[in-house]
């Protein structure tokens, strides 16, 4: 079943307690990218990928890093949360993020809720 | 500033009815227009797509209308089910940064029986 997933789906921390939250993709999809929603601010975007090894910020990168060793994989590191992190992470992933005339749909997961204490 | 407003923030419908949604965008240079429905806890789940050379798509009983000139979008639900209880969500991209979206806050629709 073509998917995106992300692990752990509710996770309670301490300020300062690094982490990472895994996303996974099985559609062989170049794209990827990081949001956070917050009651009355929708979604926002993170990081995004074009692809493997080429990242970039979104509209609020603070407080969070990156990677994309491999196509599937774009974890989602918080090195010191915060409590203001305390938010509905959602990952995404499309074919390309836009290319010529054709525009690719995203396909997000399910979800992980952040608690930092 | 927000570059994509919705309006209404919220609706309540009787099922079986028509509702709109709008979306104003500020969004320059214009690529193109999503709408995604999003169940209470769930990921978001796209309805349409439009460029700027497309003015409506239509899903099933969803139908999505975009004026690039007045930077304005529309979605449509006909005959309302009770499985539309949802938020609705406008999403748009410029040209000019690939990979970008700016959201919407989001239509919040509940259907009544």
């Amino acid at each position: 079943e073509a998917q995106v997933t992300q692990n752990p789906r509710y996770l309670i921390t301490v300020t300062g307690k690094k982490l990472t939250v895994t996303c996974s993709q099985n559609m062989n999809h170049e794209y990827m990218s990081w949001y956070r929603q917050d009651p009355g601010l929708g979604l926002r975007q993170i990081y995004y990928s074009m692809n493997v090894e080429v990242t970039d910020k979104g509209d609020v990168p603070e407080g969070y890093k990156v990677s994309r060793k491999e196509k599937r994989n774009f974890p989602l590191i918080l090195e010191s949360p915060s409590p203001n992190q305390t938010s509905l992470y959602f990952c995404a992933s499309s074919l390309r993020a836009f290319f010529g005339t054709g525009s690719y749909e995203q396909y997000f997961g399910p979800g992980t809720r952040l608690t930092v204490t | 500033k927000n570059q994509v407003e919705q309006s209404p923030q919220s609706l309540i419908i009787l099922e079986g009815k028509n509702c709109t949604l709008q979306c104003n965008y500020t969004v320059s240079p214009f690529s193109n227009l999503r709408w995604y429905k999003q169940d209470t806890g769930r990921g978001p789940v796209s309805l349409t797509i439009m460029t700027f050379s497309e003015n409506t798509k239509s899903n099933g009983r969803y139908t999505a209308t975009l004026d690039a000139d007045t930077k304005q979008s529309s979605l449509h639900i006909t005959a309302s089910q009770l499985s539309d209880s949802a938020s609705y969500i406008c999403v748009v991209s410029a040209s000019d940064s690939w990979g970008k979206f700016q959201f919407g806050a989001g239509t919040q629709v509940v259907v009544t029986p």
